[in-house]
């Protein structure tokens, strides 16, 4: 079975630093287009970042870029995004998704989510 | 990397069928195949529901369909159930290599 789990989420004040870790497993990982999407408090889901398979390719929302670092290591089947300069609209859970395997823009699998919140 | 412009909410009865709109513009939804669906209940992670406008992923039931018309997209329930009642999301593919989701609908179920 295909199972994506975040870990990382946690209180941080504005300007800090946070890294989000997703762990694949069940299908492989690196033929696979990975995604983090987030969803403020009460609010609609938010593209952050996506990187194509074998790290081809990486890919942010305006809202993010210069701050924001996906990364993955298909050695270990793992995705991260390191969160750096954060703000109070950083505030969200963050979801990470597997992408398609080759063209195309839906995600099938996704995590459960980790929690960020930044405030002082 | 403005968001794709959805109806806020709807609503129906048991039975009936409705439709959902999704417009953006010729850099996405009108550039491409690639919308995509999602559903999401409260606390829960989104549910791929359709990819690709049409295709339904195995295990989405028949009752849900998708379309697409120049640059506005649209997710049709045929027969509507109260299980239906949730959050509905549209999805793009951008010219700039980019996502970009519908600012999300609620669906009601009288």
């Amino acid at each position: 079975d295909v199972q994506l789990v975040e870990s990382g989420g946690g209180l941080v004040k504005p300007g800090g630093s946070l890294r989000l870790s997703c762990a694949a497993s069940g299908f492989t990982f690196s033929s696979y287009t990975m995604i983090w999407v987030r969803q403020a408090p009460g609010k609609g889901l938010e593209w952050v970042s996506s990187v194509s398979s074998y790290s081809t390719s990486k890919y942010y929302a305006d809202s993010v870029k210069g701050r924001f670092t996906i990364s993955r290591d298909d050695a270990t089947n793992s995705l991260y995004l390191q969160m750096n300069s954060l703000r109070a609209e950083d505030t969200a859970v963050y979801f990470c998704a597997r992408g398609p395997n080759g063209s195309g823009s839906h995600a099938y699998y996704w995590g459960q989510g980790t929690l960020v919140t930044v405030s002082s | 990397q403005s968001a794709l412009t959805q109806p806020a909410s709807v609503s129906g009865s048991p039975g009936q069928s409705i439709t959902i709109s999704c417009t953006g513009t010729s850099s996405d939804v009108g550039g491409y195949n690639y919308v995509s669906w999602y559903q999401q209940h409260p606390g829960k992670a989104p549910k791929l529901m359709i990819f690709d406008v049409s295709k339904r992923p195995s295990g989405v039931s028949d009752r849900f369909s998708g379309s697409k018309s120049g640059n506005t997209a649209s997710l049709t329930f045929s027969g509507l159930q109260a299980e239906d009642e949730a959050d509905y999301y549209c999805s793009s593919f951008t010219t700039s290599n980019t996502w970009v989701f519908g600012g999300g609908t609620r669906l009601t179920v009288l």
